[in-house]
């Protein structure tokens, strides 16, 4: 079965500081990872996703994540915390199964002081 | 393009009674999946569905039940609820399956138990 594990119920960072998001996953074959982000009293906006291919990925906001398989590690960082970042993140992990489930993470508050 | 739609965004309920929630994809998507968000257990799959049919089913009571309709609007159901049963219900979209679809979520129904 798959799993992932988030680091950190909450990140406290400062405007401009560089934020770093971590999320470790668990699965029986290669997987597709994803970030999302959640606004409040909003839905899930996708961040963004590996499948193949290229470890590093981009994706809108200014964020971005690197599949690491040795460490079964998807970190999620942006370089400069902007005050609009706040909100709950959210780690996920999709098998090549043919689904679209997703299992996510526990999810990580980013909170952004001036 | 209008998103994915959720109705109704705020219910309140009794234990024991029963809940219909509604949700409307983005036009042409095929594919709609439920999950449920709680503080305690985070987000979890409920079901999946394309064409009608049930594809995948999240580790839920029987007391929840979905469906899917030929213009792919879904509904799912629960009766006999349960104060646990209080969280955010979320629906997410896509054009097909599979975790290279993208799925677009709504904005969610927030069902309170008392």
């Amino acid at each position: 079965a798959q799993s992932v594990t988030q680091l950190g119920s909450h990140v406290s960072v400062s405007e401009g500081a560089l934020v770093l998001l971590r999320c470790n996953y668990s699965s029986s074959v290669p997987p597709y990872l994803f970030w999302y982000v959640q606004y409040p009293n909003q839905g899930l906006q996708l961040l963004l996703k590996y499948t193949t291919g290229a470890t590093l990925v981009k994706g809108i906001n200014g964020f971005e994540a690197e599949f690491k398989k040795s460490e079964t590690s998807f970190h999620l960082t942006k370089p400069s915390a902007h005050m609009s970042d706040a909100a709950e993140y959210f780690c996920a992990v999709s098998e090549n199964s043919g689904y679209s489930t997703l299992t996510f993470g526990k999810g990580t508050m980013l909170l952004v002081s001036p | 393009k209008a998103g994915v739609t959720q109705t109704p965004r705020y219910l309140i309920k009794t234990r024991g009674q029963q809940v219909t929630l509604s949700c409307s994809p983005i036009s042409g998507h095929r594919s709609v999946s439920w999950y449920q968000q709680t503080p305690g257990q985070g987000l979890q799959f409920l079901f999946e569905y394309f064409s009608e049919t049930q594809r995948n089913k999240g580790n839920f009571p029987g007391r929840f039940s979905g469906r899917q309709f030929s213009n792919s609007r879904s509904e799912m159901n629960v009766s006999t609820l349960e104060l646990g049963d209080s969280a955010l219900y979320l629906c997410a979209s896509s054009l097909g399956q599979g975790p290279n679809n993208e799925q677009f979520f709504g904005p969610g129904t927030r069902l309170t138990v008392l």
